[in-house]
């Protein structure tokens, strides 16, 4: 199976900062990456699908990147609505796995 | 729109059995694949099982399989994830998505398995 770490566990930072959330996969997973946000009493919302594709309706503060094992979810411009969870995931085999997620806190 | 309605979920005894249902409304529920996720509480998301759009093709997470069954009737527009020899660590809120990637989720009905 495939693990996914991701890092930090808990991010804190100041509204307008450029925050970048990291993951990685135990192995290669071929851009297979998506990214999810779940705020607090929420389901999660798909932000970023196959590493670097922004959903629709998404802001464009919010970017994905990597390759192999490696991907990482930019913020550019943190802002308070932005406080959330959020998961990476591969689905590149099976069984499809999610990381830990990294809590995103405004200072 | 895109809809997607849980329903079925409650209290149980362990080593008991559930079906969940997921209702699905806003698109043609019979092209896409299905998914059902869960959170365990405060806790992060497992993907537990998936389904194609003809269900010629189903996977399990190794937790949950041959106990739990993904199924689907696309004449009722309805996903279903039918649990048996239910633990306490399937405990959680659990969600429908839709497709891959998962663009549309429900809202999640919560199964807690306590004696």
């Amino acid at each position: 199976d495939i693990q996914m770490t991701q890092s930090p566990s808990v991010l804190s930072a100041s509204v307008g900062d450029r925050v970048t959330l990291n993951c990685k996969a135990s192995q290669n997973i071929n851009k297979y990456l998506n990214w999810y946000q779940q705020k607090l009493g929420e389901a999660p919302k798909l932000l970023i699908y196959n590493t670097n594709n922004l959903q629709t309706g998404i802001p464009s503060r919010f970017s994905g990147s990597g390759s192999g094992t490696d991907y990482t979810l930019t913020i550019s411009s943190l802002q308070p609505e932005d406080v959330a969870t959020y998961f990476c995931f591969q689905h590149n085999s099976w069984p499809l796995t999610f990381g830990s997620g990294t809590k995103l806190e405004i200072k | 729109e895109v809809q997607l309605v849980e329903s079925g979920g409650g209290l149980v005894q362990p080593g008991r059995s559930l079906k969940l249902s997921c209702l699905a409304s806003g698109f043609t529920f019979s092209n896409y694949g299905m998914n059902w996720i869960r959170q365990a509480p405060g806790k992060g998301l497992e993907w537990v099982a998936s389904i194609s759009s003809s269900s010629s093709y189903i996977y399990y997470a190794d937790t949950v399989k041959g106990r739990f069954t993904i199924s689907r009737d696309n004449a009722k527009n309805t996903l279903y994830l039918q649990m048996t020899s239910l633990r306490s660590e399937d405990t959680a809120l659990y969600y429908c998505a839709r497709g891959t990637p998962f663009a549309y989720w429900g809202q999640g009905t919560l199964v807690t398995v306590s004696s």
